[in-house]
């Protein structure tokens, strides 16, 4: 899997769009980079993934460069349910967790 | 919509004991996977079932075990507890498809996680 970095924390007033950028400069080819969340101890959740292009669904929105180093996971309105550990995954099945951003969102 | 099942939910065991914890995944699914994700740390992890066959192997002790049974449940075995197996321990399960699409790419891997069993070594 690859090795993905994510800044330790990050604030979000509520109603702002909230952008959490992550390094996967070691990501393979067939490997995608998945977004997950956890909420304060409970199972973490999907949001989203891709492999090259962006990507949006009802959650949020992903947008990888064009070399595949990087993305940025986009919240559009982020909400105070929204405040949690978000992580960053360059994998092919198994899902190896970092330490993740965990982002707390301000009201 | 069915969720993963876990169970139980909270565990209490003393040290060098044994417990169980019992995975029940989606209806369809076919990957089992668990995690352990001990006081302030990330999740981990431990090993995952396709079809009922170990499929990938973590940092799991080997005074772990697991299977995956015909009807797809999944069981996480523990023995000889010691306090640092406090943990929370979550099950995942996903539809997997392994092989490639006509673009030669490899399918993506959705994983659902359970509610987690949180153990307790005393």
């Amino acid at each position: 899997d690859a090795k993905t970095t994510q800044p330790p924390s990050m604030d979000c007033a509520e109603g702002r769009a909230a952008n959490l950028p992550c390094n996967h400069s070691t990501i393979s080819g067939n490997e995608y980079v998945y977004w997950y969340r956890q909420i304060h101890s409970q199972g973490p959740q999907y949001i989203i993934h891709g492999l090259k292009n962006n990507e949006t669904n009802e959650m949020a929105s992903l947008i990888i460069t064009e070399d595949r180093k990087s993305s940025t996971l986009i919240l559009p309105h982020a909400t105070l349910r929204d405040t949690a550990v978000y992580y960053c995954i360059g994998s092919y099945e198994k899902l190896t967790f970092g330490t993740g951003t965990r982002l707390t969102i301000i009201p | 919509a069915a969720g993963v099942i876990q169970s139980p939910r909270h565990l209490i065991k003393e040290k060098r004991e044994t417990a169980t914890l019992k995975c029940y995944p989606i209806p369809r699914h076919d990957t089992v996977y668990w995690y352990q994700q001990g006081p302030g740390q990330d999740p981990q992890f431990l090993i995952s079932f396709y079809e009922k066959m170990q499929s990938d192997k973590g940092s799991i002790p080997d005074r772990f075990s697991a299977q995956q049974f015909s009807d797809y449940h999944s069981e996480l075995n523990m023995s000889s507890l010691e306090l640092g197996d406090s943990a929370l321990y979550f099950c995942a399960s996903s539809f997997f498809d392994r092989g490639q699409g006509t673009s030669g790419l490899s399918s993506y891997n959705e994983q659902f996680f359970g509610p987690g069993t949180r153990l307790t070594v005393l």
